[in-house]
């Protein structure tokens, strides 16, 4: 199986700081990485993806890291917005055909 | 393109009840699958299918019974609803399992 957990359930910043969301796994078979972002009251929304094969990979103001010797995986959002304000989780694909996905950081961006 | 679609949105069940969650998707996508959201936990995986006809179990199977009989429709059947059902449920479909999923609404579904 597979244990994803995140690091911090609520994190708050300053409109126009950076943000740092964190994951860890357990299973360093995992070779397929997705953040995922949840406004309320809605489904997970696609963010940015990374494979096992690389260790970083940059979208519009996004960034993921992955590091496999620690098996950690962070979400950088650069200044961050009032719109980034949601519910942020990772997803580890393991077997194959399932996702594991972690418990979810909530970001609140103050104005 | 609708995307992946849910109905109903919500649904209230008495203890014993079944009822089916409607899944449809128009990206042509293969794989499917079936998520429960809780409070404090992250998404857990009930069923997936790999294409038409061939469905599997995930994580958290029993009580869920699914169905692939077309490429865009994946049903999710509740066969004799109980409280600890009471969840939130999520469809996800994408080309392969190794590609970015995306998901419909959700029913918010409560057994009581």
């Amino acid at each position: 199986g597979e244990s994803v957990g995140l690091h911090l359930p609520t994190l708050s910043v300053q409109e126009g700081d950076n943000s740092i969301i964190n994951c860890a796994y357990s299973n360093s078979a995992s070779d397929y990485f997705i953040w995922y972002k949840q406004e309320s009251g809605k489904g997970p929304q696609f963010i940015i993806d990374i494979r096992s094969n690389m260790d970083k990979r940059q979208g519009q103001r996004v960034t993921v890291l992955l590091n496999k010797t620690v098996k950690h995986l962070s979400l950088q959002i650069a200044a961050t917005q009032p719109g980034d304000s949601a519910v942020y989780f990772c997803a580890v694909l393991v077997t194959g055909n399932q996702f594991y996905f972690g418990t979810g950081t909530s970001l609140t961006v103050i104005p | 393109n609708a995307g992946v679609t849910q109905t109903p949105k919500f649904q209230v069940l008495k203890t014993g009840q079944s009822m089916t969650l409607q899944c449809a998707q128009d990206m042509n996508h293969e794989y499917m699958s079936w998520y429960r959201q809780d409070p404090g936990m992250g998404l857990r995986l009930i069923h997936y299918s790999v294409g038409a006809g061939i469905t599997d179990q995930g994580e958290v199977p029993n009580g869920y019974n699914v169905s692939r009989s077309t490429t865009e429709d994946f049903p999710l059947r509740l066969l004799s609803a109980a409280p600890s059902q009471t969840s939130v449920y999520f469809c996800a479909s994408s080309y392969g399992p190794g590609n970015e999923q995306f998901f419909g609404p959700g029913t918010r579904l409560t057994v009581l």
